[in-house]
């Protein structure tokens, strides 16, 4: 039940496009497919943007996709937003019903 | 409209027990499985415990086990957290959320506002 490891910060300019990684090990992203990603704004709750790995729910910005290679997960968010600044999370399911979260990435938009 | 309202939390000495509640609505709570997640102050989210919608497969964080127990009753769509021998480093804000399907390792999707619970002689 180690956390995955993200980068504790990233910027980017409007328009821009910014990646965050997610590293984790053979034992939760490595196997699983069931990676998730969350924004989160200072004083509210967390809000999913990706699921299983890449997918989408109704309502989120094309903008936003996620990927996956080893046991590297990935966000992306093109044509960066004002409104994107925000905290992200990954997670990703770790077997024997366990979960386990990245320790967050800061998105500053410039 | 998905609402998930979380409530019991306040202050706590160290070693005593409290526990939190969610209700759901706007949902049919026993097709989901839940969770609990917590965020201390300053601090990133931590998954504490899963739930599967009949309570078959439970999971908790190895720092929890054996201090910690999470339940439903189906029949009130309630979710609960039993926490005993607290210490001051379960304080924090804790956050019930729905899944996207009935499994555990089905995501957490629709999160509610949390209720904080601070741990303090």
């Amino acid at each position: 039940q180690s956390a995955l490891t993200q980068p504790a910060s990233v910027s980017g300019s409007p328009g821009q496009s910014i990646t965050i990684s997610c590293t984790g090990t053979s034992a939760d992203i490595g196997i699983f497919n069931l990676v998730s990603w969350y924004q989160k704004h200072p004083g509210k709750g967390p809000k999913v943007i990706i699921y299983e790995g890449s997918k989408r729910p109704s309502g989120v910005s094309y903008r936003f996709s996620g990927s996956k290679s080893g046991t590297t997960a990935s966000l992306t968010i093109s044509g960066l937003q004002p409104e994107d600044e925000a905290d992200y999370y990954c997670s990703s399911y770790g077997g024997s019903y366990n979960w386990v979260f990245g320790g967050g990435t800061r998105l500053t938009v410039l | 409209e998905i609402q998930l309202v979380e409530s019991g939390g306040g202050l706590v000495q160290p070693g005593r027990s409290l526990r939190v509640s969610c209700v759901a609505s706007g949902f049919t709570f026993d097709d989901y499985a839940m969770y609990w997640v917590r965020q201390a102050p300053g601090k990133g989210l931590e998954w504490v415990s899963s739930i599967s919608w009949n309570s078959g497969n439970i999971g908790y964080v190895d720092s929890v086990k054996g201090r910690f127990s999470i339940s439903r009753d189906n029949g009130k769509n309630s979710l609960y957290l039993q926490m005993n021998s607290l210490r001051q480093e379960d304080s924090a804000l804790y956050y019930c959320a729905k899944g996207f399907g009935e499994l555990v390792s089905d995501a957490p999707e629709i999160w509610g506002q949390g209720t904080m619970v601070t741990v303090s002689a």
